[in-house]
C-alpha cells in the first residue's frame, strides 16, 4: 500500500530553524511535492524534488533520498507567518499526489 | 488575476438533496482534480480529469460524479448528500497529468444536514 508518515505537530520558536520529516512508501516514485496550508486557507506550492539531494528557496529548503523514502523540509528564519500545515506529497507511478496529513507547526514568540 | 474560482465558498445542505460544486480555471491546464479534507486525514482524491472529455476515479469516489466537457470546467456532482460528506473540498489543476505543480481553488466547505 501507499503510506505517507510525518510527525502531526511540531513548535518551533521565532527566528529559529525547525526541520519537518517526511517518509514514504508509494508504487512507484516521480518525485515529491511539499505543500503550506495556512488553516481555512488552500494548500500553495512550497517545493519540487525529483532528484536526491537539497534544493533551496530562500528560507525554505527540501531534501530528497529516493532510496531511504525519505524528504525533509528546513524552514529558516522562522516567522509568526509561517505558523501552517506543512503537507509532503510524493507522485506515484501514475502521477498522482499521495498526501500526508501534514504537520502542524506552532511557532512561538 | 488567473487561477482557479469555486462556487460556493460555504454551502449547508439537507441530506438527500443533489448538490453541484463548481470549479473553473483559467490557465488552460489539462489535469484537474476535486479532493476533500477532512480533520486529521490527508486531502482525498475523488475524481480527476487529465484531459477535456475524460475522468477518472480517485480514492473516494462513491456518491460522487463529475465531468469536463472542456478544458475550463469540472463539476463536482453530489446526487444525493449524506452527512458524511460533510467536508472541504477542493478543486485543484496541473499543466498535465505528469507536469507542473498543482494549483488549488480556494476551497468549498460543505455541510450535509
Amino acid at each position: 500500500g501507499q503510506n505517507i508518515d510525518q510527525p502531526t505537530e511540531m513548535t518551533a520558536t521565532e527566528g529559529a530553524i525547525v526541520q519537518i520529516n517526511c517518509t514514504y512508501q508509494t508504487s512507484g516514485f516521480n518525485g515529491l511535492f511539499w505543500y503550506q496550508q495556512h488553516a481555512g486557507e488552500a494548500p500553495t506550492f512550497l517545493s519540487y524534488n525529483v532528484l536526491d539531494g537539497l534544493e533551496e528557496k530562500g528560507r525554505f529548503s527540501s531534501f530528497l533520498s529516493r532510496s531511504k523514502g525519505y524528504s525533509y523540509l528546513l524552514l529558516k528564519e522562522l516567522q509568526m507567518k509561517d505558523s501552517a500545515s506543512y503537507l509532503c506529497a510524493p507522485l506515484d507511478s501514475n502521477y498522482q499526489l499521495i498526501w500526508g496529513a501534514g504537520t502542524k507547526l506552532i511557532i512561538k514568540p | 488575476i488567473a487561477g482557479i474560482t469555486q462556487a460556493p465558498t460555504s454551502q449547508i445542505l439537507a441530506a438527500g438533496r443533489r448538490m453541484t460544486l463548481r470549479c473553473t480555471q483559467d490557465m488552460r491546464h489539462n489535469a484537474m482534480y476535486w479532493y476533500r479534507q477532512d480533520l486529521g486525514l490527508g486531502l482525498r482524491l475523488i475524481h480527476y480529469s487529465n484531459t477535456a472529455g475524460t475522468t477518472g476515479k480517485g480514492e473516494v469516489p462513491d456518491g460522487y460524479s463529475v465531468s469536463r466537457a472542456n478544458t475550463d470546467d469540472f463539476p463536482l456532482t453530489l446526487a444525493s448528500a449524506v452527512p458524511s460528506q460533510t467536508s472541504v473540498y477542493f478543486c485543484a489543476s496541473r499543466a498535465g497529468q505528469d507536469t507542473g505543480e498543482l494549483f488549488f481553488g480556494e476551497g468549498s466547505r460543505l455541510t450535509v444536514l
